[in-house]
């Protein structure tokens, strides 16, 4: 079982609609959740950080935690084209002795204008 | 405004060369890390230093990668030798780590650099 695990897609949704992606962890004792946005040939950049149980929200971006499903959402409202991009979902997990931020592979999405 | 910046941008060697990234981290942050991005793999950690010091490589095929930090603004990587499987984008990104966590909330990622080894 991988760590972190994403739906690798592409996720395509039409333009104005909500586009929902979603990750699992396999490290119960994880605190700490991150989603980051990559363009293509580009860097990945930090979207989101939530840290308690339930829905943090920001602008259009809203991160959903349920840690005892082990689950972390991104949800993005009134999606745009400029929202096309991959999503890597980033959580910290403690490994020897060091904490690391651990990705998952990334969603592809896609927005239909 | 603050980046990290990388060199080269583009590299394309031959198997069995040294291959030599440079990272400059963020003015001010004490944590560094290289990560490797492929299709297959995903994104990858491979070192990470706070402070100069290598907290972990464990990531890092240690017989032929080595990562340094000389100074607080230059982060190496070197591959020797390089091979084709190495080819990858090689992404350094810092971050400042207050209070005794042990990791950056935060990571800034510098622009890569895309390394093909023929």
């Amino acid at each position: 079982q991988k760590e972190v695990e994403q739906n690798s897609g592409p996720l395509s949704v039409p333009e104005g609609a909500i586009a929902s992606l979603n990750c699992t962890y396999s490290d119960r004792v994880s605190q700490s959740f991150f989603w980051y946005r990559q363009y293509s040939g580009k860097s990945p950049e930090l979207i989101m950080s939530i840290y308690s149980n339930g829905d943090k929200e920001d602008g259009r971006f809203t991160a959903q935690l349920n840690k005892a499903s082990q689950y972390v959402s991104l949800l993005i409202r009134d999606s745009q084209p400029s929202d096309s991009a991959t999503y890597l979902c980033a959580v910290i997990r403690k490994i020897q002795g060091a904490q690391k931020l651990v990705f998952g592979q990334g969603t592809r999405l896609t927005i239909n204008p | 405004d603050a980046r990290v910046t990388q060199t080269p941008r583009h590299k394309v060697t031959e198997m069995g060369q040294e291959v030599t990234m440079r990272c400059q981290p963020i003015l001010g942050h004490n944590t560094v890390f290289w990560y490797r991005q492929t299709m297959m793999q995903g994104l990858e950690l491979l070192a990470y230093f706070r402070n100069r010091a290598p907290l972990d490589d464990s990531g890092m095929p240690k017989d032929r990668f080595s990562a340094e930090m000389p100074d607080a603004t230059l982060a190496t990587l070197k591959i020797q030798p390089s091979e084709p499987r190495d080819s990858a984008v090689y992404f350094c990104a810092s971050g400042l780590v207050r209070d005794g966590r042990g990791v950056t909330d935060t990571q800034y990622f510098g622009p890569g650099t895309r390394l093909t080894v023929l």
